[in-house]
């Protein structure tokens, strides 16, 4: 039982660059989110989708891209990386029965711009 | 100032003491979470609520809404316990739902 799955678990890359980061869930939940982690913030919304090809911004989702053509699956894209968006990344699904139950997270991307 | 703030930030404790982290927020929510991230680890949910008190194995959850506080209780703590604690309220804003997180309680027992 993968779960949620995120690939890679660890990147480095070049400032400039475009990275996308996967994420695949295997419970065909609804939700789907992704988030960044930084010391001294919580955890931080950068995009979320309620459903394939329904997608909208969180609270950081400045240089980042998404896209949800199938349910599984919810990449993340930053499209020209920055040093500033070197952070661990998290995808979390959820499933939705009129309110949201649960949240399951990945095990995490951790992003290093050089 | 944060909409959802922990207390504490950091806390050390010998093997079999009572732990308590606190969560306290400023907004009305559906549901509040706490989770539970190991060192270079994933994130796990540890417990949802919106009323009450709720327990599984050494852990308690508990919340007051009027006050807008929760607790996480851990008894008879172990060294396994040692992680990072973080509560995430759940606020809903016309049929939109949207986590906000603490910034986390780095939990360390030693043996």
């Amino acid at each position: 039982d993968a779960g949620i799955t995120q690939s890679p678990r660890y990147k480095i890359t070049e400032t400039g660059r475009q990275v996308t980061l996967m994420c695949h869930q295997t419970w065909s939940h609804s939700y789907m989110f992704w988030y960044r982690q930084d010391l001294g913030h919580g955890l931080r919304l950068i995009y979320y989708s309620a459903a394939a090809d329904i997608t909208d911004k969180g609270e950081v989702p400045d240089g980042y891209v998404v896209s949800r053509s199938k349910t599984e699956n919810f990449p993340l894209t930053l499209e020209s990386a920055t040093r500033s968006q070197t952070s661990v990344y998290f995808c979390a699904s959820s499933s939705y029965r009129g309110k949201i139950y649960g949240y399951t997270f990945g095990s995490g991307t951790r992003l290093t711009v050089v | 100032k944060n909409e959802v703030e922990q207390s504490p930030q950091n806390l050390t404790a010998q093997e079999g003491e009572f732990i308590t982290i606190n969560c306290s927020y400023s907004v009305g929510i559906s549901a509040l979470h706490w989770l539970q991230q190991h060192p270079g680890g994933g994130i796990v949910s540890l417990f949802m609520l919106s009323s009450g008190k709720k327990k599984h194995g050494r852990l308690i959850a508990t919340i007051n809404i009027q006050e807008k506080h929760s607790s996480l209780h851990i008894t008879a703590s172990h060294p396994r316990d040692s992680a990072v604690y973080i509560c995430a309220a759940r606020i809903s804003n016309f049929g939109n739902e949207k986590l906000t997180f603490g910034t986390g309680t780095r939990l360390t027992i030693i043996p």
